[in-house]
């Protein structure tokens, strides 16, 4: 059992199309963060989120940290081509000091 | 420009045999980690290092040494390679958590 479950696994949409990411656990964690990794490549950090309710926008995309401090959303608002990857979430929970990193979600946008 | 260099990106290597991979950064920082990402599994600690000569292991650090003889650069050993080591392996750079990581391109590994 992954700490940090995302959900969908596998997501394909049009462009221009917007969707939604989700990262949840039973933990409660000080904070998250989200990252994107293109083929080839490794992941690069996107946003870190810290207070309860908090919500981040970077461009096109909104992320939300849960008021509980459990769960976490990436919002994408008419998706690009380039915002093809695969999304993880990842964060220490408060119970313990490991990093984990979530299960991905691989987004490809159809031109 | 990111700071943090692997090497080599693509390795094939014969069972049994020892494999080296490195890790180098430019940053200064003290934290530095090794993963591997595997389809299935994500990406799984394997070992990592709070400073020069600090190191400890992480989920997966069976079969795996490492070493941090300078603060600039972490090595990833395979004593005997075996075909479950197959696979894509990350090192990342870390000022505190809080700030993130920074992954390097990646190693492909193929144990044959």
């Amino acid at each position: 059992t992954q700490l940090l479950e995302q959900s969908p696994q596998f997501l394909s949409i049009q462009e221009g199309e917007n969707l939604t990411v989700y990262c949840n656990s039973s933990s409660v964690f000080s904070s998250l963060q989200w990252y994107r990794q293109e083929p080839g490549e490794g992941p690069v950090l996107l946003v870190t989120v810290v207070t309860g309710g908090e919500v981040k926008k970077l461009k096109r995309l909104t992320f939300q940290f849960g008021d509980a401090r459990k769960d976490s959303s990436l919002h994408i608002t008419a998706a690009q081509t380039g915002d093809t990857g695969l999304y993880l979430c990842a964060g220490t929970p408060n119970t313990g000091n490991q990093f984990y990193f979530g299960t991905g979600t691989s987004l490809t946008v159809i031109p | 420009d990111a700071g943090i260099t692997q090497s080599p990106r693509h390795k094939v290597t014969e069972t049994g045999t020892p494999v080296t991979l490195r890790c180098h950064q430019t940053e200064n920082h003290r934290y530095m980690y090794w993963y591997r990402q595997d389809p299935g599994h994500g990406l799984r600690l394997i070992h990592y290092s709070y400073g020069v000569k600090d190191t400890d292991k992480g989920e997966v650090s069976d079969g795996y040494s490492v070493s941090r003889s300078k603060t600039e650069d972490f090595l990833l050993t395979l004593e005997s390679a075996t075909s479950s080591q197959t696979s894509v392996y990350f090192c990342a750079i870390s000022g505190g958590v809080i700030y993130g990581y920074t992954f390097g391109s990646g190693t492909r590994l193929t144990v044959v």
